[in-house]
C-alpha cells in the first residue's frame, strides 16, 4: 500500500462543474503539498498546508490532520484547470523529502 | 526572484553510457531535491543536497550519484545508464527544507535507447 493514495485518478468534467481530488496518508507529517503538473512535465506547487484549509482564487484545499485526509477543490472549473494534481507529503522525521501519490488527471471539457 | 532552472530539457542516450543532469536553485534556496518520475507514476525521491553535503537518500542504487555546489546548484549523475532509467528528472529547490515550501524545475526527459 501506497504512503499517499489519491483518489480518483482520472477525471473528466463539464467546465463549470465543482472538482474534488482526494488525498489520504498513512504516515504522520509535517506537511501536505498539493501540485499541479502540465504536459510539459513541469510541477507548479499550488499548496503547502499542516492544518485547516487555504485559498486561492478558485482552488481550495483542506487537511484533516486526525483523519489523515485533504482534498483539493477547485470552483467553476475551466478547460485551462485540466493538468495532472499531485498530493505529496512531507514525513514528521528525516530529511524532509516528498513522498507523491500517482496523481489525479482532471479533464475539464468546454 | 528566479525560479529552478533545469538543463538540458530532454537528452537521448544509449544504454551504457553516463549522464549529467544539472539544476540552478531558486535564489536563496539552500536545498535541492532531485526526483524520477516513470510516465504514468508520482515522483520518486532520489536523494537531497543540503549546503553541499547529500541529506538522504532515496531507493537508488549508487550509480545515481550527485553534487551541490557553494551557490547551490547541483548535478544528478547517472552511471551506466539501463533503459529502465529512461523518465523525467525533476529537481526542486527550498530553504531550510519543507517548511518553507519547495520550487520545481520544469524537468529533464531523457530517454535511454
Amino acid at each position: 500500500k501506497n504512503e499517499v493514495e489519491q483518489s480518483p485518478q482520472n477525471l473528466t468534467a463539464q467546465e463549470g462543474e465543482f472538482i474534488t481530488i482526494n488525498c489520504s496518508y498513512s504516515v504522520g507529517i509535517s506537511a501536505l503539498h498539493w501540485l499541479q503538473q502540465h504536459p510539459g512535465g513541469g510541477i507548479v506547487s499550488l499548496f503547502m498546508l499542516s492544518s485547516g484549509k487555504k485559498k486561492h482564487g478558485r482552488l481550495i484545499a483542506t487537511i484533516n490532520i486526525q483523519e489523515k485526509h485533504s482534498s483539493l477543490h477547485i470552483t467553476a472549473s475551466h478547460p485551462r484547470d485540466s493538468a495532472v494534481y499531485i498530493c505529496a507529503v512531507t514525513p514528521n522525521f528525516g530529511n524532509e523529502k516528498l513522498t507523491f501519490g500517482t496523481g489525479t488527471r482532471l479533464t475539464i471539457i468546454p | 526572484e528566479t525560479g529552478v532552472t533545469q538543463s538540458p530539457t530532454h537528452l537521448i542516450k544509449t544504454r551504457g553510457q553516463q549522464v549529467t543532469l544539472r539544476c540552478s536553485s531558486q535564489s536563496g534556496h539552500n536545498t535541492v531535491s532531485w526526483y524520477q518520475q516513470a510516465l504514468g507514476q508520482g515522483p520518486q525521491f532520489i536523494f537531497q543536497y543540503y549546503r553541499e553535503e547529500e541529506n538522504g537518500r532515496g531507493n537508488f542504487p549508487p550509480r545515481f550519484s550527485g553534487l551541490q555546489f557553494p551557490n547551490y546548484s547541483s548535478e544528478l549523475n547517472v552511471n551506466a545508464l539501463e533503459l529502465d532509467d529512461s523518465a523525467l528528472y525533476l529537481c526542486a529547490s527550498s530553504l531550510q527544507g519543507a517548511y518553507y515550501g519547495y520550487t520545481f524545475g520544469s524537468g529533464t526527459r531523457l530517454t535511454v535507447v
